[in-house]
């Protein structure tokens, strides 16, 4: 089946830094997504690829959707506090719509303040 | 709020007991998911559901899981005879990959 590889599986980091994860696939994607899981809650959606090449902001985060379509990172510049978890890719093992979705490992988060 | 909610937040049960959770997905959302997270993983699909309709179910859906989603509203996930091994984070997603925050259970 697809998997999807994450790196670095955790990363410590100042505040203030930016940081940066990359996701990596076997077979091709047509969307990729990243969420933020916080301890003993459900993942939050941050931003949604659709496009290869596309490459999305959302506040402090900025998501790329490799051209390959066999990869994708997440950036987040000036890290606080808040920024803590762990954070997932994920893409569609399904059709086009679907959100049946195949999830990478993980990259654990810590900042220091 | 109009987001995915899940009940109970968290279960405790003994080996051999049944038990049932319930998710309540964004309304007017067709599509309604169940996952399942064990520690140091990310989430693993079980099962989906458009409308009423059970579509798709991942090998992980052993025959003690069931689904239901009888008026294709809210469903129930229900795990018979538990094990150990079921001891996980069963989540909750709607049509557009939106996470409810999950049910915790633990098999004794």
């Amino acid at each position: 089946g697809q998997q999807l590889n994450q790196s670095p599986q955790s990363m410590f980091i100042q505040e203030g830094e930016d940081v940066s994860m990359n996701c990596t696939s076997s077979s091709i994607f047509n969307t990729w997504l990243w969420y933020k899981q916080d301890p003993g809650e459900g993942p939050v959606l941050l931003i949604a690829l659709y496009k290869a090449g596309e490459l999305t902001s959302n506040g402090r985060l900025t998501a790329q959707f490799g051209i390959t379509r066999k990869d994708s990172f997440l950036n987040i510049s000036a890290s606080i506090p808040s920024d803590v978890g762990i954070y997932f890719c994920a893409g569609p093992s399904s059709g086009a719509g679907s959100y049946q979705l195949t999830f990478g490992k993980g990259t654990k988060l810590s900042v220091i303040p | 709020d109009t987001g995915v909610s899940q009940d109970p937040r968290h279960k405790i049960t003994k080996r051999g007991q049944n038990v049932t959770f319930r998710c309540d997905p964004i309304s007017e959302h067709n599509r309604l998911y169940w996952y399942r997270q064990t520690l140091g993983q990310g989430p693993e699909f079980l099962t989906y559901f458009q409308n009423e309709a059970q579509l798709e179910k991942s090998r992980l859906l052993s025959d003690r899981f069931s689904a239901e989603r009888p008026k294709g509203s809210f469903s129930t996930l229900e795990i018979q005879r538990t094990e150990q091994g079921d001891s996980a984070m069963y989540l909750c997603a709607s049509s557009l990959g939106q996470f409810g925050p999950g049910t915790r259970l633990t098999v004794l």
